[in-house]
């Protein structure tokens, strides 16, 4: 069974960082892109970041360009987020989703974790 | 940038209605579009990718079409379980999820 569960998550002062895990199983990990995705509090959905299979290429959302770093670890089927300087409109729930492997089929992330929430306040 | 305009934004409707809802992309996109649902609470569902897909396990009540800069999911017949909120997604390049559509009980 494929499985995707976030942690990490917490509360942050302005200014401050948190990493974010997205933990894999059921799937050969290295296989698939990953992404991130947030949702702030009764808000839609934000595309944050992705990165492709053995982690040379990533791509992030404007918002969180040179604050935030995705990047994997197939060893440990882990995916990680690294958010510094963070800020108050960064409070959301943050997803990670797995994208379809078929290489046609854009626009397809099949699995989503449950989702970890980040508050930053001071 | 490519900008994505879902609308309508909210609407309701009876079980056995048929709902559309629509994307349009401010540029041409091919067919690198998925829609999801996503209910209160939970994350978001893949019900297409590819603008016209149905991913595995989705009813065939749900179906995509369009490519280009003009794509809509249409619901033949609303059932209970279908009241949420959709979002279409288009993964040209920098991907971007549209504002989402809540379709409500009338």
């Amino acid at each position: 069974e494929v499985q995707l569960v976030e942690s990490g998550g917490g509360l942050v002062q302005p200014g401050g960082s948190l990493r974010l895990s997205c933990a894999a199983s059921g799937f050969t990990f290295s296989s698939y892109w990953m992404h991130w995705v947030r949702q702030a509090p009764g808000k839609g959905l934000v595309w944050v970041s992705r990165i492709n299979s053995d982690g040379s290429s990533t791509s992030y959302a404007d918002s969180v360009k040179g604050r935030f770093t995705i990047s994997r670890d197939n060893a440990k089927n882990t995916l990680y987020l690294q958010m510094n300087s963070l800020r108050a409109e960064d409070t959301a729930v943050y997803y990670c989703a797995r994208a379809l492997l078929v290489p046609a089929a854009r626009g397809g992330y099949d699995y989503w974790g449950q989702g970890t929430l980040v508050t930053v306040s001071s | 940038a490519i900008q994505m305009t879902q609308s309508p934004s909210s609407l309701s409707a009876s079980v056995g209605d048929r709902v559309t809802i629509t994307c349009r992309a401010s540029q041409g996109i091919r067919n690198d579009l998925g829609w999801y649902q996503q209910k209160p609470g939970k994350a978001p569902k893949l019900l297409i990718y590819a603008a016209s897909s149905l991913q595995s396990g989705v009813p065939s009540r749900f179906s995509g079409s369009g490519s280009g800069t003009d794509f809509t999911l249409t619901i033949s017949s609303l059932q209970p379980e279908d009241f949420a909120t959709y979002y279409c997604l288009q993964d040209y390049n920098y991907p971007l999820f549209g504002q989402g559509t809540k379709v409500e009980i009338k």
